[in-house]
Order: C-alpha cells, then structure tokens, then sequence
C-alpha cells in the first residue's frame, strides 16, 4: 500500500543539540516533498519544500535532504531552542497528480525541546 | 497582513444539526482547500476548488458541502449526515490554481457534536 510513515514517537532533545526528524514513503514518485510546523490547536505552517531532482534545501536553522534512492527526507533543526518544540509534518506529492489536491500527509513527529 | 481567516475556532452542534464553517482568504490565491485532522490520522482533503464556481471532492466528502461563489470564501458545511463530525478542522489556500508550492493554512475550526 502506499503510505508516508514519520517517527511515531516524540523526540526529546537538549537545547542547542540537533533535531534530526525523519520522513519515509514507499510505492510513490514524488514530484516535491514538503514540511509544515504545527503548533498545538493551531494551523500547520510552511517551513521548506523540496524537489525530487534536489539533494538539500536550506533556511535558516532548517535543512531538509531528500533521497529517492532511499525514498527519504530528513529535516534537520541546528542549534535548536525550545520554541522549536512542535509537532512537523511531512507531505509528498506525487507525480502522478496534477496539483496539491493529492498531497499525502504524514501523521507528525512532536518534538520537544529541552532548556 | 494577508492570510486565512477561519471562523468559529471553536463551535458545539447538536446531533441532526447542519453547522457551516467559514474560510476567508486575502492572499488573491486561487486555490483552496478543506481539510480534516484527527489524532492519529494524517490530514485528510475533504473538498478542493481551483477556480471560483468549481469545486471537487477530496477524499472524505461524503457528509459535507461546499460553495465557491468568490475568490476569498470556501465555506464548509458540515451536515447531518456526517457520521462522525467531531473533528479539528482546517481550511487552506495556495496560489497558481494550487499546481504547485505551499499550503497556507488558517487556524482551525474545532467542531464538537453533543
């Protein structure tokens, strides 16, 4: 079956340290992959998107990798601070659809960030 | 400021009732976008419009309805025949007909059924 599958469990990490969070799909070519930041009762936010024929993207503090041999992404927080503690999201579209409609989600990874 | 602005962020519906939820967009985007999130689930689209006057089923609409009368506004309604309603609600919005690049979403409707 197809599916995206993110860490089930949360990631607890020092202050400071990297976050390293994980993102694996089986049976897609995806045209782009995207992360999104969800605060707790809030709407996800857009944090970095990248391209099937793009190794890394960055901004900021943020790094994401994508590897289709592998089928896939890391999403790296450098020198991360507690307000870094959310859940993120990972969303593939596949090539096969013509527009966002067919985006797939994950479910989350929570991460928390320790003082 | 540009963005999404969805309303109520909370709302309490009895069983049998019809609630609407509404979806307001300045960002000029054409395309928007109606999702559901459920503890552990993903995302789920429960309707898409690209254009104004159109508007497709996503992958859970049964029980739900939309309209697309202008650019700015994709209200949700959510009716009696949904089976399980309760839910986080989320409306979003992209630009270019939603072909490519990022969700911009708005706060939530969180709908609640006594």
């Amino acid at each position: 079956s197809q599916k995206i599958e993110q860490n089930s469990e949360a990631l607890n990490i020092q202050e400071g340290k990297t976050a390293t969070l994980t993102c694996n799909y089986t049976n897609y070519s995806p045209a782009y992959l995207q992360w999104y930041r969800q605060d707790p009762g809030r709407g996800p936010v857009f944090l970095l998107l990248i391209r099937e024929n793009e190794k890394e993207k960055r901004k900021e503090r943020l790094k994401v990798t994508f590897d289709t041999t592998l089928k896939q992404s890391l999403f790296h927080i450098t020198a991360s601070q507690p307000a870094d503690s959310a859940t993120y999201l990972c969303a593939l579209r596949p090539f096969s659809a013509g527009n966002n409609r067919k985006l797939i989600w994950g479910l989350g990874t929570s991460l928390a960030v320790n003082p | 400021d540009g963005g999404i602005t969805q309303s109520p962020k909370y709302l309490f519906r009895k069983e049998g009732q019809n609630v609407t939820l509404s979806c307001e967009q300045n960002l000029n985007h054409d395309a928007m976008y109606w999702y559901r999130q459920d503890p552990g689930q993903g995302l789920r689209l429960i309707y898409y419009s690209q254009i104004v006057n159109d508007f497709q089923k996503g992958d859970i609409a049964e029980g739900y309805s939309v309209s697309r009368e202008k650019k700015e506004s994709f209200p949700l309604t959510v009716t009696s025949a949904q089976k399980n309603p309760t839910a986080f609600y989320l409306c979003a919005s992209s630009p270019g007909g939603g072909v490519t690049g990022e969700l911009f979403f708005g706060e939530g409707s969180r709908l609640t059924v006594l």
